[in-house]
């Protein structure tokens, strides 16, 4: 079945510093894949998105790139912020499948100023 | 900016006790989901529906019930809680197709004592 997996966090980053988060995929077909970032005591909000290989989503200086030879997308951004500290959530959506979205198990992200 | 609606935010509630927990869209969305999230940040979905009059129980096994009687409302209830439900419950909601993102409420967080 469809499964996706993420870095283990807890990470721990100073304000500027570079953040990459891995994301790998298991699905059959051509998944769309998702980033979702969830804020201490909210619901999650879509980060970006891509619908087909070698597509990139961006969004707040986010990036990802679909990269279906390697089954990733992972998140990066070049500067982080305090107010990036949240938990980040993969996802993938499967045409024909009922659930529509398979998460990953969540990175949570603390920026320290 | 999503339209989605749960009340209440938080609610704590003795054992035994018979709760309802409410969502809303105003978005016209066929699909909508509950998904239970655990300390560790896990999604588990619990349970879905394609449209008015249509439910299916999701990957976790859960003692709640959900009704759909009409698009835009998607309650979950639990007739006797206990201690073992207490979690954080999000509701969210999405158009058809596989490049459709989910929308997320703000959550129910749940403390039976």
């Amino acid at each position: 079945g469809d499964s996706v997996t993420q870095m283990e966090g807890p990470v721990t980053l100073s304000e500027e510093a570079f953040l990459t988060i891995n994301c790998t995929y298991t699905a059959t077909g051509y998944p769309s894949l998702f980033w979702y970032v969830q804020y201490p005591g909210e619901g999650l909000q879509l980060l970006l998105k891509a619908t087909k290989a070698d597509d990139k989503g961006s969004n707040k200086g986010f990036e990802a790139t679909y990269r279906k030879e390697t089954t990733s997308f992972h998140l990066e951004k070049g500067s982080v912020q305090v107010s990036d500290s949240a938990v980040y959530f993969c996802a993938l959506s499967r045409t024909g499948s009922a659930r529509q979205l398979t998460f990953g198990s969540g990175t949570q992200l603390t920026v320290l100023p | 900016e999503a339209d989605i609606y749960q009340t209440p935010r938080y609610l704590v509630i003795g054992t035994g006790k018979k709760i309802t927990l409410e969502c809303s869209q105003t978005m016209g969305h066929d699909k909508m989901y509950w998904y239970q999230q655990d300390p560790g940040m896990e999604l588990h979905l619990i349970h879905y529906s394609y449209g008015v009059n249509s439910t299916e129980k999701g990957d976790l096994s859960s003692e709640s019930t959900v009704s759909r009687i009409r698009t835009e409302h998607f309650p979950l209830t639990l007739e006797s809680a206990r201690p073992s439900h207490t979690s954080q419950y999000l509701c969210a909601s999405s158009e058809d197709g596989r490049g459709y993102e989910q929308y997320f409420g703000p959550g129910t967080r749940l403390t039976v004592t």
